[in-house]
């Protein structure tokens, strides 16, 4: 029943070594979000892919990359992860076709990332 | 600029108590609200959305645009209720806005 899934559920990557993160779901939803939460903050919105495009918060690092190679699937990719990009992060879907409420975001259980 | 507010980041109550979650948002135009919950050991999900006006788990929230608030309130709180509560806005665009969260305690 799992609508969005996330895998793995956690990772270990050392300081430096390039990390993907995934995402899939069969909900269908044209948009695809990922976040980065830190401990007691909350989601903080990394970028979106509305359908093909690619849509960068302007506060995200470079160092955080994404991949939409279809509908169904996202990338998470740190290419040189640091301490301070220990998180979980959460990919979430959501149908946004303008109208009021049929945007619901359906969240995955995230992905805890720890760096060494 | 789209903000959310909440003032409480740790909330405790006994069992059968009232409980009420603050949230306050700055927006310029209509926003939508929302509450999502995050259950130890679950994802985040919806709680409730302004524009449903419909009770869920017996919690109920009021958007209040002369206050720019839209509290969560449940009049008798349950150990199940126990929880991370994030208030979000969406504005103009579909991405939401999350506030800080406020852990909720319910003690028997």
């Amino acid at each position: 029943d799992a609508m969005v899934i996330q895998n793995p559920r956690y990772q270990v990557t050392q300081f430096g070594k390039p990390v993907t993160l995934s995402c899939s779901q069969t909900l269908n939803h044209n948009v695809m979000y990922w976040y980065q939460q830190k401990s007691s903050q909350a989601p903080k919105l990394l970028f979106h892919y509305y359908d093909k495009d690619f849509n960068n918060e302007a506060d995200t690092p470079d160092n955080f990359q994404s991949r939409r190679p279809n509908t169904s699937f996202c990338f998470l990719d740190i290419r040189s992860p640091g301490l301070g990009d220990a998180a979980m992060y959460l990919c979430a879907t959501s149908r946004a076709s303008g109208s009021a409420g049929e945007d619901t975001q359906y969240f995955g259980p995230g992905t805890r990332l720890t760096v060494l | 600029a789209q903000r959310v507010t909440q003032p409480e980041k740790l909330l405790s109550v006994f069992k059968g108590a009232p409980v009420e979650l603050k949230c306050n948002y700055s927006y310029s135009g209509s926003p939508e609200l929302f509450w999502y919950v995050q259950y130890s050991r679950q994802r985040l999900q919806l709680l409730l959305r302004h524009i449903s006006r419909e009770s869920i788990k017996g919690f109920t929230a009021d958007l209040n645009k002369g206050e720019t608030s839209f509290h969560l309130k449940k009049p008798f709180a349950q150990e199940e209720d126990s929880a991370m509560y994030y208030c979000a806005l969406k504005g103009h665009d579909y991405k939401l806005s999350f506030g800080a969260g406020t852990t909720v305690t319910v003690r028997a």
